[in-house]
Protein backbone atom coordinates (compact mmCIF):
# COMPACT_ATOMS: atom_id res chain seq x y z
CA UNK A 1 0.00 0.00 0.00
CA UNK A 2 1.23 3.17 -0.97
CA UNK A 3 2.26 5.81 2.17
CA UNK A 4 4.69 6.16 4.61
CA UNK A 5 6.66 3.69 6.23
CA UNK A 6 8.96 4.41 9.31
CA UNK A 7 11.33 2.07 10.90
CA UNK A 8 11.44 0.92 13.45
CA UNK A 9 7.93 1.24 15.59
CA UNK A 10 9.90 0.53 18.83
CA UNK A 11 13.20 1.30 20.32
CA UNK A 12 15.47 1.75 23.72
CA UNK A 13 18.64 3.61 23.43
CA UNK A 14 20.79 3.79 26.39
CA UNK A 15 22.26 7.48 26.74
CA UNK A 16 25.15 8.87 24.65
CA UNK A 17 23.88 6.10 21.86
CA UNK A 18 22.92 6.91 18.26
CA UNK A 19 20.51 5.46 15.68
CA UNK A 20 18.80 6.75 12.81
CA UNK A 21 14.81 6.69 12.22
CA UNK A 22 14.16 5.48 8.74
CA UNK A 23 11.04 6.81 6.70
CA UNK A 24 10.32 6.00 3.10
CA UNK A 25 7.61 7.50 0.98
CA UNK A 26 6.31 6.26 -2.37
CA UNK A 27 3.67 8.73 -3.19
CA UNK A 28 6.63 10.40 -5.70
CA UNK A 29 5.79 13.75 -2.28
CA UNK A 30 8.30 16.53 -2.21
CA UNK A 31 8.01 17.62 1.05
CA UNK A 32 8.57 15.29 3.92
CA UNK A 33 9.04 16.24 7.68
CA UNK A 34 9.85 14.76 11.24
CA UNK A 35 7.68 15.91 13.96
CA UNK A 36 8.48 14.56 17.85
CA UNK A 37 5.09 14.77 19.95
CA UNK A 38 5.84 14.19 23.92
CA UNK A 39 2.45 13.26 26.08
CA UNK A 40 -0.14 16.62 26.35
CA UNK A 41 2.55 18.72 23.97
CA UNK A 42 1.04 18.83 20.30
CA UNK A 43 3.58 18.00 17.28
CA UNK A 44 6.82 19.62 17.07
CA UNK A 45 8.67 20.16 14.39
CA UNK A 46 12.16 19.03 13.66
CA UNK A 47 13.41 18.83 10.18
CA UNK A 48 11.84 18.87 6.78
CA UNK A 49 12.55 19.09 3.53
CA UNK A 50 11.09 20.27 0.65
CA UNK A 51 13.17 18.29 -2.22
CA UNK A 52 15.78 16.20 -2.82
CA UNK A 53 18.86 17.78 -1.78
CA UNK A 54 17.39 20.58 0.31
CA UNK A 55 16.50 20.40 4.05
CA UNK A 56 15.71 22.80 6.56
CA UNK A 57 15.52 23.43 10.99
CA UNK A 58 12.18 23.11 12.05
CA UNK A 59 11.30 24.35 15.94
CA UNK A 60 13.26 21.47 17.82
CA UNK A 61 16.18 20.69 15.51
CA UNK A 62 18.90 20.19 18.33
CA UNK A 63 20.19 16.92 18.33
CA UNK A 64 18.87 16.14 15.52
CA UNK A 65 20.36 15.66 11.80
CA UNK A 66 19.13 14.76 8.52
CA UNK A 67 19.56 14.02 5.08
CA UNK A 68 17.08 13.67 2.00
CA UNK A 69 19.69 12.64 -0.75
CA UNK A 70 16.44 11.09 -3.11
CA UNK A 71 12.93 12.04 -3.33
CA UNK A 72 11.67 8.95 -1.31
CA UNK A 73 14.07 9.15 1.62
CA UNK A 74 14.42 11.20 4.84
CA UNK A 75 16.01 9.29 7.61
CA UNK A 76 16.77 11.32 11.13
CA UNK A 77 19.96 10.52 12.49
CA UNK A 78 20.31 11.24 16.75
CA UNK A 79 23.57 11.72 17.82
CA UNK A 80 24.33 10.94 21.27
CA UNK A 81 21.13 10.46 22.88
CA UNK A 82 19.34 11.90 25.89
CA UNK A 83 16.79 11.33 28.04
CA UNK A 84 14.97 14.89 26.60
CA UNK A 85 14.69 12.92 23.27
CA UNK A 86 12.44 10.11 24.98
CA UNK A 87 9.65 10.76 22.69
CA UNK A 88 7.27 9.58 19.47
CA UNK A 89 8.38 10.65 16.29
CA UNK A 90 6.30 10.87 13.41
CA UNK A 91 7.62 11.31 9.60
CA UNK A 92 5.37 12.71 7.22
CA UNK A 93 4.87 13.81 3.65
CA UNK A 94 3.17 16.05 1.03
CA UNK A 95 2.84 16.99 -2.07
CA UNK A 96 2.65 20.62 -1.52
CA UNK A 97 1.71 22.95 1.32
CA UNK A 98 -1.15 23.72 -1.28
CA UNK A 99 -2.76 20.66 -1.96
CA UNK A 100 -1.78 19.31 1.94
CA UNK A 101 -3.10 15.49 1.97
CA UNK A 102 -0.51 15.12 4.25
CA UNK A 103 0.61 11.70 4.92
CA UNK A 104 1.78 10.64 7.94
CA UNK A 105 3.91 7.29 9.01
CA UNK A 106 2.81 5.27 11.95
CA UNK A 107 5.31 6.52 14.22
CA UNK A 108 8.73 5.41 15.94
CA UNK A 109 8.55 5.33 20.52
CA UNK A 110 11.85 5.70 21.29
CA UNK A 111 13.11 5.66 24.72
CA UNK A 112 16.47 6.56 26.24
CA UNK A 113 17.60 5.24 29.21
CA UNK B 1 5.61 33.64 17.43
CA UNK B 2 3.18 31.63 15.62
CA UNK B 3 0.76 29.81 18.48
CA UNK B 4 -2.58 27.50 18.00
CA UNK B 5 -4.48 26.63 20.76
CA UNK B 6 -7.34 23.90 21.02
CA UNK B 7 -10.31 24.34 23.52
CA UNK B 8 -11.45 21.80 25.58
CA UNK B 9 -8.39 19.53 25.98
CA UNK B 10 -10.77 16.84 26.31
CA UNK B 11 -14.68 16.28 25.04
CA UNK B 12 -17.00 13.73 26.19
CA UNK B 13 -20.76 13.39 24.34
CA UNK B 14 -23.53 11.05 23.61
CA UNK B 15 -23.61 9.51 20.69
CA UNK B 16 -25.87 11.32 18.61
CA UNK B 17 -24.95 14.54 19.55
CA UNK B 18 -23.57 17.44 17.16
CA UNK B 19 -20.81 18.94 18.20
CA UNK B 20 -17.62 21.70 17.73
CA UNK B 21 -14.00 21.83 18.23
CA UNK B 22 -12.45 24.71 18.03
CA UNK B 23 -9.13 26.08 17.72
CA UNK B 24 -7.48 29.63 17.52
CA UNK B 25 -4.55 30.96 15.95
CA UNK B 26 -2.29 34.37 16.87
CA UNK B 27 -1.32 35.08 13.27
CA UNK B 28 -3.81 36.37 10.38
CA UNK B 29 -0.88 35.63 7.75
CA UNK B 30 -2.05 32.59 7.69
CA UNK B 31 -1.69 30.35 4.51
CA UNK B 32 -3.76 27.33 5.17
CA UNK B 33 -5.49 25.84 8.46
CA UNK B 34 -5.36 21.75 8.31
CA UNK B 35 -7.85 18.99 10.75
CA UNK B 36 -6.41 15.90 11.46
CA UNK B 37 -7.43 12.95 13.72
CA UNK B 38 -5.18 10.78 15.44
CA UNK B 39 -6.39 7.23 17.44
CA UNK B 40 -4.37 6.51 20.13
CA UNK B 41 -1.00 4.57 19.13
CA UNK B 42 -1.29 5.74 15.39
CA UNK B 43 -0.29 8.31 13.15
CA UNK B 44 -1.75 11.44 11.83
CA UNK B 45 -4.76 11.01 9.45
CA UNK B 46 -5.37 14.47 6.73
CA UNK B 47 -9.26 15.23 7.51
CA UNK B 48 -9.91 18.92 5.84
CA UNK B 49 -7.91 21.51 4.42
CA UNK B 50 -9.33 25.24 4.45
CA UNK B 51 -7.24 27.79 2.12
CA UNK B 52 -7.28 31.45 3.87
CA UNK B 53 -9.59 32.52 0.59
CA UNK B 54 -11.97 29.85 1.77
CA UNK B 55 -14.60 29.80 4.66
CA UNK B 56 -15.30 26.35 4.82
CA UNK B 57 -14.91 23.21 3.76
CA UNK B 58 -17.14 19.87 3.96
CA UNK B 59 -16.34 16.24 4.18
CA UNK B 60 -18.93 13.63 4.84
CA UNK B 61 -19.96 14.41 8.60
CA UNK B 62 -17.47 16.74 8.83
CA UNK B 63 -17.50 20.59 8.30
CA UNK B 64 -14.77 22.88 9.23
CA UNK B 65 -14.86 26.64 8.70
CA UNK B 66 -12.36 29.67 8.99
CA UNK B 67 -12.13 32.94 9.81
CA UNK B 68 -9.04 34.75 9.56
CA UNK B 69 -10.28 37.98 11.70
CA UNK B 70 -10.97 36.65 14.10
CA UNK B 71 -8.03 33.43 14.28
CA UNK B 72 -10.94 30.64 14.70
CA UNK B 73 -11.11 27.76 13.19
CA UNK B 74 -13.84 25.08 14.24
CA UNK B 75 -14.53 21.80 13.09
CA UNK B 76 -18.14 20.93 13.26
CA UNK B 77 -19.09 17.03 13.00
CA UNK B 78 -22.24 15.84 12.69
CA UNK B 79 -24.61 13.15 14.50
CA UNK B 80 -21.69 11.82 16.41
CA UNK B 81 -20.68 7.92 17.01
CA UNK B 82 -18.33 5.93 19.16
CA UNK B 83 -16.14 5.48 15.98
CA UNK B 84 -15.38 9.03 16.38
CA UNK B 85 -13.57 9.06 19.13
CA UNK B 86 -10.08 9.81 18.63
CA UNK B 87 -8.39 12.81 19.24
CA UNK B 88 -8.27 15.87 17.20
CA UNK B 89 -5.43 18.58 16.12
CA UNK B 90 -5.60 21.64 14.18
CA UNK B 91 -2.60 22.87 12.29
CA UNK B 92 -1.48 26.06 10.47
CA UNK B 93 0.62 27.19 7.46
CA UNK B 94 1.76 30.70 7.34
CA UNK B 95 2.12 32.64 4.37
CA UNK B 96 6.04 32.45 3.18
CA UNK B 97 6.47 29.47 5.40
CA UNK B 98 6.49 25.60 5.03
CA UNK B 99 6.02 24.73 8.59
CA UNK B 100 2.88 22.95 9.68
CA UNK B 101 1.97 24.40 13.47
CA UNK B 102 0.23 21.96 15.50
CA UNK B 103 -2.32 22.41 18.21
CA UNK B 104 -2.08 20.33 21.53
CA UNK B 105 -5.41 18.62 20.07
CA UNK B 106 -8.91 17.90 21.64
CA UNK B 107 -9.49 14.25 22.73
CA UNK B 108 -12.93 13.34 21.92
CA UNK B 109 -15.20 10.61 23.26
CA UNK B 110 -18.33 9.89 22.09
CA UNK B 111 -20.41 7.13 24.61
CA UNK B 112 -22.79 4.86 23.13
Amino acid sequence: NAGVTQTPKFRILKIGQSMTLQCAQDMNHNYMYWYRQDPGMGLKLIYYSVGAGITDKGEVPNGYNVSRSTTEDFPLRLELAAPSQTSVYFCASSYSRDIGGYTFGSGTRLTVV
Amino acid sequence: KQEVTQIPAALSVPEGENLVLNCSFTDSAIYNLQWFRQDPGKGLTSLLLIQSSQREQTSGRLNASLDKSSGRSTLYIAASQPGDSATYLCAEIQGGSEKLVFGKGTKLTVNP
